[in-house]
């Protein structure tokens, strides 16, 4: 099935660093969505754009929509330990069959050091 | 407090048997999907459901089936066609985007996700 282009696939970085990850695709979305799955949990929302172009702030995460719709990045300021674990993007679209799907990302592993 | 329910959180099935999955939601979502998510993995989507007594196949949808006889409820059961069982399953809820101008609706909420072992 088809999945998001999600980079980067893990990231090893220092206490209070900035970081960075985005998410592409062939396709135009109408929504994206970012969530953060700690270790054996489900997937929680982060934040959730619904306008190209859109920059969104959740503390210290910051997400936009790309004007071209078929892009994301997501931003994380001064990282702290509990920052750990993995990201994922997701897109919602409809299809010409006039369902909707939603694609997901392969996640992005995030592990911060002390 | 709404939100999904996914039961058990640990099993542990024997080769050759079935199981289900239960997944409930209070959230009044209208489409309930369910994935699977392999160690270090995405998410793979098995079956989905728009809409009560319908449902879709999804990527990988051999070896598992479902049914939605309720719009709260959304089963799968594991038989033992599917070679690989081994995996942490996630039920997941929405609005339909469909019947809402609500940007809000867009959103897929989880559950905490139930993790099968083939022994």
């Amino acid at each position: 099935g088809q999945q998001l282009n999600q980079s980067p696939q893990s990231m090893f970085i220092q206490e209070g660093e900035d970081v960075s990850m985005n998410c592409t695709s062939s396709s135009i979305f109408n929504t994206w969505l970012w969530y953060k799955q700690d270790p054996g949990e489900g997937p929680v929302l982060l934040i959730a754009l619904y306008k190209a172009g859109e920059l969104t702030s959740n503390g210290r995460l910051t997400a936009q929509f790309g004007i071209t719709r078929k892009d994301s990045f997501l931003n994380i300021s001064a990282s702290i330990p509990s920052d750990v674990g993995i990201y994922f993007c997701a897109g919602q679209k409809f299809s010409t069959s006039g369902t909707y799907k939603y694609i997901f990302g392969t996640g992005t592993r995030l592990k911060v050091l002390a | 407090d709404g939100g999904i329910t996914q039961s058990p959180k640990y099993l542990f099935r024997k080769e050759g048997q079935n199981v289900t999955l239960s997944c409930e939601q209070n959230l009044n979502h209208d489409a309930m999907y369910w994935y699977r998510q392999d160690p270090g993995q995405g998410l793979r989507l098995i079956y989905y459901s728009q809409i009560v007594n319908d449902f879709q196949k999804g990527d990988i949808a051999e070896g598992y089936s479902v049914s939605r006889e309720k719009k709260e409820s959304f089963p799968l059961t594991v038989t033992s066609a599917q070679k690989n069982p081994t995996a942490f399953y996630l039920c997941a809820s929405s609005i339909d985007p469909r019947r809402t101008k609500s940007s809000g609706a867009n959103v897929l909420t989880f559950g905490a996700g139930s993790r099968l072992t083939v022994l």
